[in-house]
């Protein structure tokens, strides 16, 4: 399984304003995907985060509210833009390579207020 | 988005005990996971099922993929405190590896 660490682990912002999380595996994968844990509830997708061009982005997600970059195979970001409380969630990064399993980063923890 | 059934929702089981946990679909699934998530962490992946009908297990975890391609259970042998956490199941359609999870079963373990 591929390392994978996120930056920031946690965040107090304030609403308005904009966050951008990091997303750095070990070695080179082929996926990369970005989801939303909402307190106390499951994991749902926000895009997928595609090498060199632009995310592919879920049904009630919109690149202006979470605009998403992955220059190169092992790193990928993902910005919550404009926040607002209701952004409070765990952000999580996941990847996986041809044939594997996905496999999940600790999560960024944000608290907007 | 479409999220998987999982029951039951929560349990509280004494160390020693099995559980027993399942999730249920509306849609066919290519691949089944199950994922344990303890609190400040992301989910860890337990199980693969990769076949309609396949049983496999990893330790005192024993999952299956039903053969209808919709369901799948988890079963924990002899339950230990360090089994605490929430567990999720996720299906993959197989297209884009793009994954839908279950609602998550929270499982709190007494001495």
């Amino acid at each position: 399984s591929a390392v994978i660490s996120q930056k920031p682990s946690r965040d107090i912002c304030q609403r308005g304003t904009s966050l951008t999380i990091q997303c750095q595996v070990d070695s080179q994968v082929t996926m990369m995907f970005w989801y939303r844990q909402q307190p106390g509830q499951s994991l749902t997708l926000i895009a997928t985060a595609n090498q060199g061009s632009e995310a592919t982005y879920e049904s009630g997600f919109v690149i202006d509210k979470f605009p998403i970059s992955r220059p190169n195979l092992t790193f990928s970001t993902l910005t919550v833009s404009n926040m607002s409380p209701e952004d409070s969630s765990i952000y999580l990064c996941s990847v996986n390579r041809v044939g594997e399993t996905q496999y999940f980063g600790p999560g960024t923890r944000l608290l907007v207020l | 988005g479409q999220q998987l059934n999982q029951s039951p929702q929560s349990m509280f089981i004494q160390e020693g005990e099995d559980v027993s946990m399942n999730c249920t679909s509306s849609s066919i699934f290519n691949t089944w996971l199950w994922y344990k998530q303890e609190p400040g962490e992301g989910p860890v992946l337990l199980i693969a099922l990769y076949k309609a009908g396949e049983l496999t297990s990893n330790g005192r975890l024993t999952a299956q993929f039903g053969i209808t391609r919709k369901d799948s259970f988890l079963n924990i042998s002899a339950s230990i405190p360090s089994d605490v956490g929430i567990y999720f199941c996720a299906g993959d359609t197989g297209t884009a590896s793009k994954l839908t999870f279950g609602t998550g079963t929270r499982l709190q373990v007494t001495l």
